[in-house]
């Protein structure tokens, strides 16, 4: 049963546009939602995140918007660039019941940004 | 000045055989984990160390035991492999009571198990 859905494997952008990476939770006990971006061979690398307290979040060209409602976000990269091809993972967080963070996650969205 | 470092890289071997894998962190973080992708790159948790303890035990066979020396080192030993052990292994470190603090990831162990 998977909380955290990233229901598009692969997303491919020309470059200059904007890349719209979404996902999808159930439970309703996340409180801290964050972005992670994965490289061929490399571990995924931290890129944004979001309390659950917010409905947007911008660092530079990345934005994150929450919809607590729809249970929904999205990754909006602004301009795309062909070096934001990469693999992007949704990761929801949420207490234990021993006080403990754990993150829960989606499978990924392949990005292809063509020149 | 890797932040998070697991070795080896690459892990070939056979059934039945025992086998390790390192992961060193220099970023001073209390907190350190390990994660499995397997072939659906499913990114699932293992375990999860707090200053030496674990506090994070998902359901995963007797056959992995996490061990950690110290608040820097967190080693995976696996017994007995068998052939869907095959995945890659990532250890992450991050720093605890602030719920927003992001994960490290390492560039993960490809363990192949023939």
């Amino acid at each position: 049963d998977q909380q955290v859905k990233q229901n598009s494997p692969s997303l491919s952008v020309q470059e200059g546009r904007i890349s719209i990476l979404n996902c999808d939770y159930t439970n309703s006990m996340f409180d801290y939602f964050l972005w992670y971006k994965k490289y061929p061979a490399e571990g995924p690398t931290f890129l944004i995140s979001i309390s659950s307290i917010k409905d947007k979040n911008e660092d530079g060209r990345f934005t994150v918007f929450l919809n607590k409602s729809a249970k929904h976000l999205s990754l909006h990269i602004v301009p795309s660039q062909p070096g934001d091809s990469a693999v992007y993972f949704c990761a929801a967080s949420s207490l234990n019941a021993g006080n403990n963070r754990k993150l829960i996650w989606g499978l990924g969205t392949s990005l292809a940004v063509n020149p | 000045d890797t932040a998070v470092s697991q070795t080896p890289k690459y892990l070939v071997t056979q059934m039945g055989n025992d086998k390790s894998i390192k992961c060193e962190q220099n970023l001073g973080h209390d907190t350190m984990y390990w994660y499995k992708q397997d072939s659906k790159k499913f990114l699932k948790i293992m375990f999860s160390y707090n200053n030496k303890e674990l506090i994070i035990n998902e359901t995963v066979p007797n056959r992995f035991s996490p061990k950690s020396p110290d608040k820097a080192h967190l080693n995976l030993h696996i017994n007995s492999l068998e052939l869907g052990d095959s995945a890659v292994y990532f250890c992450a470190s991050s720093r605890s009571g602030r719920p927003n603090s992001p994960l490290h990831f390492g560039n993960g162990t490809r363990l192949t198990v023939t």
